[in-house]
């Protein structure tokens, strides 16, 4: 079985700052991971993934992830935080093997002026 | 523009009554999925299918049904026998070219609500 943790319900980081929003997995083989970002009343929107190869990806509107396969962690970073940047996150897993994700309950993240 | 439609985005029902919420995508997706969430929850699968004609029950299926007569329509039925319906309901697509890498296209979402 597959599992996703996000272990906070709410991040909440001062405009400019660097921000991070932590996922650790559990798969039984090798992940493929997956950050989301949903805002009020939408659809969730994909912001990167985690394949194979380099640990560190960069994805949409300057957020990166790294994937740190000893830890089974993969932490959503950015260098500095905008206002805009303030919704619901959420991490996914999928095995290699299994065409469905799971996902984490989600981390809102909170960007204030 | 390629993409995934749900409808209604409200939805209010009574209970008892089934409701069908429609999900159309026009990306040439094989691979279709209906997620729930709730608050605090994150998302939950309730049914997916990977090519027409053929679905299986995710985590919740229970209460729910499906159908995929065509490639571009997943519509799911929440029946009267779901005890607990109200929610957000989300549809989303996958490339199938891309195998098990490819990520997510969602809809903007059905919100449900037992009256």
């Amino acid at each position: 079985a597959q599992s996703v943790a996000q272990p906070e319900d709410q991040v909440n980081v001062a405009e400019g700052n660097p921000l991070t929003v932590k996922c650790t997995y559990s798969v039984s083989g090798n992940p493929y991971l997956f950050w989301y970002v949903q805002y009020p009343n939408r659809g969730l929107q994909f912001l990167l993934k985690y394949i194979t190869g380099d640990n560190l990806v960069k994805g949409s509107y300057g957020f990166e992830a790294e994937f740190n396969k000893s830890q089974t962690s993969f932490h959503l970073k950015k260098p500095s935080a905008l206002v805009s940047d303030s919704a619901l996150y959420f991490c996914a897993v999928r095995d290699t093997n299994a065409g469905k994700s799971t996902f984490g309950d989600g981390t809102t993240l909170t960007v204030k002026p | 523009d390629g993409g995934i439609t749900q409808s209604p985005k409200y939805l209010f029902r009574k209970e008892g009554q089934n409701v069908t919420l429609s999900c159309e995508q026009n990306l040439n997706h094989d691979a279709m999925y209906w997620y729930r969430q709730d608050p605090g929850q994150g998302l939950r699968l309730i049914y997916y299918s990977q090519i027409v004609n053929d679905f299986q029950k995710g985590d919740i299926a229970e209460g729910y049904s499906v159908s995929r007569e065509k490639k571009e329509s997943f519509p799911l039925t929440v029946t009267s026998a779901q005890k607990n319906p109200t929610a957000f309901y989300l549809c989303a697509s996958r490339n199938p070219a891309l195998e098990f890498t490819g990520e997510l296209f969602f809809g903007e979402g059905s919100r449900l609500t037992v009256l």
